[in-house]
């Protein structure tokens, strides 16, 4: 599975959109870009996932760059309760390696 | 509808001692995996069941730890003895089998074990 740079932490004042990074350059064409958060003290929860086309969902908006080697998850109105680890993972749809691999993702504050 | 539970919640053991973690996945998810998860890092895949089968046990420290799913429905994970080095957040996850297309696995809360 290729792997994923993400920044380990940001700030986001509350009310306003997060935005946040993942680069995943050596991305191939079969490979699924995932998003998964882990709030303090719980199991990580799945928010989106998308493979070329951007994606939205009741929990965020997934944007991948044209050539697939970035995207962002974007969270439109970050709460206090947003603030989590956000994991960034890239997987293919079949074969490979059939699990998720989670790096150290990006801390995300929301502050009030 | 429940989601992944686990049991129990934490735990804290001797050094050499037994300890056992408990997993019920989400009915009808064929595919359980077992994560352990150590302080500030993302989790890593211990081993991934397809039903009762294990598929990946690569990552299993097979001298100590070992892990069950008998049925093909809840599943165990133990570890003999424990040593300081274990402790950790122990993760259950289950989803469809993943032949069906893209993983959304959910996660139970954890163990959080603690080996003194």
């Amino acid at each position: 599975d290729a792997k994923t740079t993400q920044p380990p932490s940001m700030d986001c004042a509350e009310g306003r959109a997060a935005n946040l990074p993942c680069n995943h350059s050596t991305i191939s064409g079969n490979e699924y870009v995932y998003w998964y958060r882990q709030i303090h003290s719980q199991g990580p929860q799945y928010i989106i996932h998308g493979l070329k086309n951007n994606e939205t969902n009741e929990m965020a908006s997934l944007i991948i760059t044209e050539d697939r080697k970035s995207s962002t998850l974007i969270l439109p109105h970050a709460t206090l309760r947003d603030t989590a680890v956000y994991y960034c993972i890239v997987r293919k749809l079949q074969g490979g390696s059939e699990k998720l691999v989670f790096g150290k993702g990006t801390k995300l504050t929301v502050n009030p | 509808e429940a989601g992944v539970v686990q049991s129990p919640r934490y735990k804290i053991i001797e050094k050499k001692q037994p300890v056992a973690f408990w997993c019920n996945p989400i009915s009808g998810h064929n595919t359980l995996y077992w994560y352990r998860q150590n302080l500030g890092q993302g989790p890593e895949l211990l081993i991934r069941y397809e039903n009762e089968e294990a598929v990946d046990d690569s990552q299993l420290p097979k001298d100590r730890f070992s892990a069950e799913r008998l049925k093909g429905v809840d599943s165990t994970l133990k570890i003999q003895p424990a040593e300081l080095g274990d402790s950790a957040v122990y993760l259950c996850a289950s989803s469809l089998s993943v032949v069906s297309g893209t993983i959304k696995a959910f996660f139970g809360q954890g163990t959080r074990l603690t080996v003194v």
